[in-house]
C-alpha cells in the first residue's frame, strides 16, 4: 500500500527544537521530490520546505528559512524535518507529501495523516 | 511570492446542486494548478492538477478550468461526501503556494 507515516510532533516550549519524520511505503521514494506542509489550527495550508528526489536542492518558506531544516535517507525511505528555535506560530499539524515530480514545482500526489505540533510555554 | 485568492471563502449548497469554486493568482501561473479537498481532521485529497485533468480515481463530477491568473473547481451535481474545504495551489516555481480555501456546507 502506498503511504507516508509522520512521527515525532509533540508539545514544545518556545525555542525548543523538534524532529519529524516521514515513513514512506509502497513506491519508489528515492524517485520523488518530498514537501512538509503545514496547517494550524482552523487555517489554511501553508507549505513549509521541500527537498528533491536526490536530496541535493532544498527550499524552505521565508517563514522557516534558517530555523528549519529538511533532509530524507533514501536508503532508510525516510524524510526528517529539523526544526530548531520553535515559535507559537509555529504550532499546526504537519503534513509531509509526496510531489508528483523528481524536482520541487508540483502538485502533491500523496498526504500522510499529520503529526501535531504544539509549542507553548 | 505568488498570492493565491480564493471565492467565496464560504458557500451553502444542496446535494444535486452545480458548485463553482474561483481560484485568483497573482501573476499568471500558466495551468500550474492543483486542486484539493480536504474533510475535518484528514488530510487534504488531489482532485485535479494542471488546471483541468482529474487525478485518477476521482469522480467526473468534480471539473477544472482555466489558465493564466482566473481558474474554476465545478462541481456537477453536488454528492454528501463533496462537503469539504476545497483549495487551490500553484507551483509554478519552488514555493508552492495555496489559496486560503472555501469551505462548501450544506445548505
Amino acid at each position: 500500500e502506498v503511504e507516508l507515516l509522520e512521527s515525532g510532533g509533540g508539545l514544545v516550549q518556545p525555542g525548543g527544537s523538534l524532529r519529524l519524520s516521514c515513513a514512506a511505503s509502497g513506491f519508489t521514494f528515492s524517485s520523488y521530490a518530498m514537501s512538509w506542509v503545514r496547517q494550524a489550527p482552523g487555517k489554511g495550508l501553508e507549505w513549509v520546505s521541500a527537498i528533491s528526489a536526490s536530496g541535493g536542492g532544498t527550499y524552505y518558506a521565508d517563514s522557516v528559512k534558517g530555523r528549519f531544516t529538511i533532509s530524507r535517507d533514501n536508503s532508510k525511505i525516510t524524510l526528517y524535518l529539523q526544526m530548531n528555535t520553535l515559535r507559537a506560530e509555529d504550532t499546526a499539524i504537519y503534513y509531509c507529501a509526496k510531489d508528483s515530480g523528481d524536482t520541487p514545482s508540483n502538485y502533491f500526489l500523496l498526504w500522510g495523516q499529520g503529526t501535531q505540533v504544539t509549542v507553548s510555554s | 511570492d505568488i498570492q493565491m485568492t480564493q471565492s467565496p471563502s464560504t458557500l451553502s449548497a444542496s446535494v444535486g446542486d452545480r458548485v463553482t469554486i474561483s481560484c485568483r493568482a497573482s501573476q499568471t501561473i500558466s495551468s500550474w494548478l492543483a486542486w484539493y479537498q480536504q474533510k475535518p481532521g484528514k488530510a487534504p485529497k488531489l482532485l485535479i492538477y494542471d488546471a483541468s485533468s482529474l487525478e485518477s480515481g476521482v469522480p467526473s463530477r468534480f471539473s477544472g478550468s482555466g489558465s493564466e491568473t482566473e481558474f474554476t473547481l465545478t462541481i456537477s451535481g453536488l454528492q454528501p461526501d463533496d462537503f469539504a474545504t476545497y483549495y487551490c495551489q500553484q507551483y509554478i516555481g519552488n514555493l508552492g503556494t495555496f489559496g486560503q480555501g472555501t469551505k462548501v456546507e450544506i445548505k
